[in-house]
């Protein structure tokens, strides 16, 4: 029973433009989000975080937005680049409700940016 | 500082057959974490340590994976003995403190199991 969605499984985008990518969950526990990156043969990379008491965190060209109400949250990628080339994964945890540092990943989206 | 360290990085075995991996944390790092990725699913939970402990065992799927940790250093999870389902990528991770979602992933083990 999967926790984390993630259900495109790839996208393709211009270089320079937005990528937006998704993901959906059905854990109302769930109080801190993650975005990974991933490349070829390489384990996943923390890309950024959210906890539930926001709905918007940016890091540079990286903002994730939190809709609690729904149970989505996405990431945007402006302007994207080429080496923005990579699978992306979404994760959450229930840390700050059950102290449990496990997360659970969505199953990832490919993401093509197209120079 | 040195990254976290998985070895081997593929693996093929027979079913039936006894595989150990081992990962190497980042020194200093308390917190230690399997994952695991069958082809194509997402990533999953197996366990996590604190130093030598196992703080959570939930996702290990069965009695046939066994963890370990001596000395709070590296650690070793066996799988015996090995059955195709088992197939998929095994991560591993580490972090300094909780709280820091599961820290710094090595590059996996690809395990296939024939």
């Amino acid at each position: 029973d999967q926790q984390v969605k993630q259900n495109s499984p790839s996208l393709s985008v211009q270089e320079g433009r937005i990528s937006i990518l998704n993901c959906d969950y059905t854990n109302s526990m769930f109080d801190y989000f993650l975005w990974y990156k991933k490349y070829p043969a390489e384990g996943p990379t923390f890309l950024i975080s959210i906890s539930s008491i926001k709905d918007k965190n940016e890091d540079g060209r990286f903002t994730v937005f939190l809709n609690k109400s729904a149970k989505h949250l996405s990431l945007h990628i402006v302007p994207s680049q080429p080496g923005d080339s990579a699978v992306y994964f979404c994760a959450a945890s229930a840390r700050i409700q059950t102290g449990a540092n496990n997360l659970f990943f969505g199953t990832g989206t490919r993401l093509t940016v197209i120079p | 500082e040195a990254g976290v360290t998985q070895f081997p990085s593929h693996s093929v075995i027979e079913k039936g057959q006894t595989v150990t991996l081992r990962c190497d944390p980042i020194s200093g790092h308390d917190n230690l974490y399997w994952y695991r990725r069958v082809m194509g699913k997402e990533i999953k939970f197996l366990l996590h340590f604190v130093k030598e402990s196992k703080q959570d065992e939930s996702g290990m799927p069965n009695n046939r994976f066994l963890a370990e940790r001596t000395g709070g250093t590296y650690s070793t999870l066996k799988v015996q003995p090995a059955e195709l389902e088992d197939s998929g990528v095994y991560f591993c991770a580490s972090s300094r403190s909780t709280g820091q979602g599961a820290g710094t992933f090595g590059s996996g083990t690809r395990l296939t199991v024939v």
